[in-house]
């Protein structure tokens, strides 16, 4: 099977460009989270799908992010301006439904505004 | 309230040596699980191990095990036999319920550094 697959890897872009983040999560997965890590804050998470919904978006920074769940094989996480503070490692994570169900998690997209 | 709490910043270990990294949780739904996550050098989100709440026995996966303490809330992560490739960033996570949906909360982590 297919892990969570992320794109792009890397992205390194200008301060005020806008930034898309791409997810697919693996197949039959009905949660979808978002997160971002940094050395100084460590693991947040940013927002959830369940069944394509968004169910917490409060850990969204401001509203320069946005993130959308067209179906359940594709997500993608906007920035629009981007800054410089919102450089990080953003992970996109899918898991099956119910309290036993691990996260499994992409590779990560590292993102540097400059 | 934190929900999962890592009180180890960082760690060491001799090489071939057991080690213990903490996790204690907060939560008031009987019904959740517990996980471990290894986050090497290289970046990605190893899922290692878990422990449901109604789980009557310590989970174990190869090396790793769980030392699950219901009553202490506690969740520690025994790792047996270390090896240079365990050096990694270690995060416990909770979810809580049995519900579609909810969602995973993550400790701070501990930084394990295994000594050749």
């Amino acid at each position: 099977d297919a892990g969570v697959i992320q794109s792009p890897r890397h992205e390194v872009t200008e301060m005020g460009q806008e930034v898309t983040l791409r997810c697919k999560p693996i197949s039959g997965h009905n949660s979808l989270f978002w997160y971002r890590q940094t050395m100084m804050r460590g693991l947040e998470l940013l927002i959830y799908f369940n069944n394509n919904v968004p169910i917490d978006d409060s850990g969204m920074p401001e509203d320069r992010f946005s993130a959308k769940m067209p179906n359940a094989s594709f997500s993608t996480l906007k920035i629009q301006p981007s800054e410089p503070r919102d450089s990080a490692v953003y992970f996109c994570a899918s898991s099956l439904g119910g309290g036993n169900s691990p996260l499994h998690f992409g590779n990560g997209t590292r993102l540097t505004v400059t | 309230a934190q929900k999962i709490t890592q009180t180890q910043p960082g760690m060491f270990v001799q090489e071939k040596e057991a080690v213990t990294l903490d996790c204690t949780y907060d939560t008031s739904d009987p019904s959740y699980g517990l996980f471990w996550y290894k986050q090497p050098s290289s970046g990605e989100m190893i899922f290692l191990i878990y422990q449901g709440s109604y789980d009557q026995q310590n989970a174990t996966e190869g090396r790793y095990s769980l030392n699950f303490q219901k009553a202490r809330k506690s969740a520690n992560l025994v790792i047996s036999a270390s090896q240079l490739g365990d050096s990694a960033m270690y995060f416990c996570a909770m979810r809580e319920g049995l519900n579609t949906g909810n969602q995973f909360y993550f400790g701070t982590g501990t930084s394990l550094t295994v000594i050749p």
